[in-house]
């Protein structure tokens, strides 16, 4: 099982409506998550962290965290085609020494048509 | 604040050459973590600095090296370079010294061996 997977896109949604990317992670160690965006020859940007099992909002974003799960996910609300880019989840430790180590999921690519 | 800044942002060189990137951090981050990117493996990480100390180490051959100096700044080196080093490489900084903070990527540099 690899220890980040996330859903298999590319996903496809009409300006306007919601995004929905999901994440699970093997480690349950894992305390905190970031999720990224990055545009198609950018780098990842940081957009959203979560520290707390349950839900953060940041305007349009909205990240859940379910520890007993393992599972986290980012809500897009109001797509619009400026979040079109590959969205990136990675808890940021799995614990022992993994100073300084995010481990990338695969990454989703969302697509806003207009 | 400006943010992370890396040299070159593009760079060919050859096979058995040796290549040396660098990194900035954002002002006061004294964490400074390298990744590199390619299509098929995704975001992987190479080695995490603070304090001049390495404190961890990703799966990447000996040719991989890095170092960090007094003021934050870090370099990567990559010797007897392979076609298959070429890739997008990533060094990100973080104020936390701790695991679950916060990490910021520079644009990247491009390196393209033939």
């Amino acid at each position: 099982q690899k220890e980040v997977e996330q859903n298999s896109g590319p996903l496809s949604v009409p300006e306007g409506a919601i995004a929905s990317l999901n994440c699970t992670y093997s480690d349950r160690g894992s305390q905190s998550f970031f999720w990224y965006r990055q545009y198609s020859g950018k780098s990842p940007e940081l957009i959203m962290f979560i520290y707390s099992n349950g839900d953060k909002e940041d305007g349009r974003f909205t990240a859940q965290l379910n520890k007993a799960s393992q599972y986290v996910s980012l809500l897009i609300r109001d797509s619009q085609p400026s979040d079109s880019a590959t969205y990136l989840c990675a808890p940021p430790w799995g614990g022992g020494t993994s100073y300084g180590k995010l481990t990338f999921g695969q990454g989703t690519i969302l697509t806003v048509h207009p | 604040k400006a943010g992370v800044t890396q040299t070159p942002r593009y760079l060919i060189k050859t096979r058995g050459q040796q290549v040396t990137l660098s990194c900035s951090p954002i002002s006061g981050h004294r964490s400074v973590s390298w990744y590199q990117q390619t299509p098929g493996q995704g975001l992987q990480f190479l080695f995490e600095y603070f304090s001049e100390t390495q404190r961890n180490k990703g799966n990447f051959p000996g040719r991989f090296s890095g170092r960090q100096f007094s003021n934050s700044r870090s370099e990567m080196n990559v010797s007897t370079l392979e076609l298959g080093d070429s890739a997008l490489y990533l060094c990100a900084s973080s104020l936390s010294a701790q695991r679950d903070g916060l990490w910021y990527f520079g644009p990247g540099t491009r390196l393209t061996v033939t």
